[in-house]
């Protein structure tokens, strides 16, 4: 079957940096997606990566290993309008995407 | 976990056609889904709000008489694209929150919609 793995829940302090890993196992690889959603908003896009390696993005970078099936989201400077649910998802090789159940990320001073 | 369907994954239709599109709760139910559309690497436009047994809330901007939402069951909710137009080709992407935790959602898998 089709599966994507991500921590449920993160803690993190303002000012530091944290790493959410996203692993999948799917029929076919057609990129992934990162998303950041607040509570009560839609999904904001993040990033995509389609090819191996590291998408830096101002504070935001995404990693991708298509060999080992993984991703990580790196967040550095965190600020506290971070906190929010950061979801990995997977585009299979009939382009429908394979959803995470999404990471919550809480910020403390 | 729990898991979100879609029907069709994928449509082609002729423009002045109405395609009719299902978001399921499989195994769960969903008093409140979501209908999202998404753009090539954007972020994903919140459509509407289905709500079972009343009226959808539509997000400021969308036609509700073009994007006809019916939340017909706890399990079911269904987006039809009426007289679709090229310009309606997109992704469309369902959501339905989770019963345990407040801010959970999950997701659809997407139906794409190709007008010709």
């Amino acid at each position: 079957g089709q599966n994507i793995d991500q921590p449920t829940e993160m803690t993190a302090t303002e000012g530091a940096i944290v790493q959410i890993n996203c692993t999948y196992q799917t029929s076919g690889f057609n990129g992934l997606f990162w998303y950041q959603q607040h509570a009560g908003e839609a999904p904001t896009f993040l990033s995509y990566n389609v090819l191996d390696g590291l998408e830096e993005k101002g504070r935001f970078s995404s990693f991708l290993s298509r060999s080992k099936g993984y991703s990580y989201l790196l967040l550095k400077e965190l600020q506290m309008k971070d906190s929010a649910s950061y979801l990995c998802a997977v585009q299979d090789s009939n382009y429908q995407l394979i959803w995470g159940a999404g990471t919550k990320l809480i910020i403390k001073p | 976990g729990a898991v979100v369907s879609q029907h069709p994954s994928r449509v082609i239709c002729k423009s002045g056609t109405s395609v009719k599109i299902e978001c399921r709760s499989l195994d769960f139910q969903a008093t409140t889904m979501f209908w999202y559309r998404q753009f090539p690497k954007k972020s994903l436009m919140l459509m509407a709000t289905s709500n079972e047994g009343s009226k959808a809330t539509y997000e400021q901007g969308v036609e509700k008489d073009k994007f006809l939402i019916n939340h017909a069951s706890l399990t079911l909710s269904t987006l039809t694209v009426t007289s679709a137009h090229p310009e309606d080709s997109s992704f469309y992407i369902c959501s339905a929150p989770g019963t345990s935790e407040a801010d959970t959602q999950y997701f659809g898998p997407g139906t794409r919609l190709t007008v010709l």
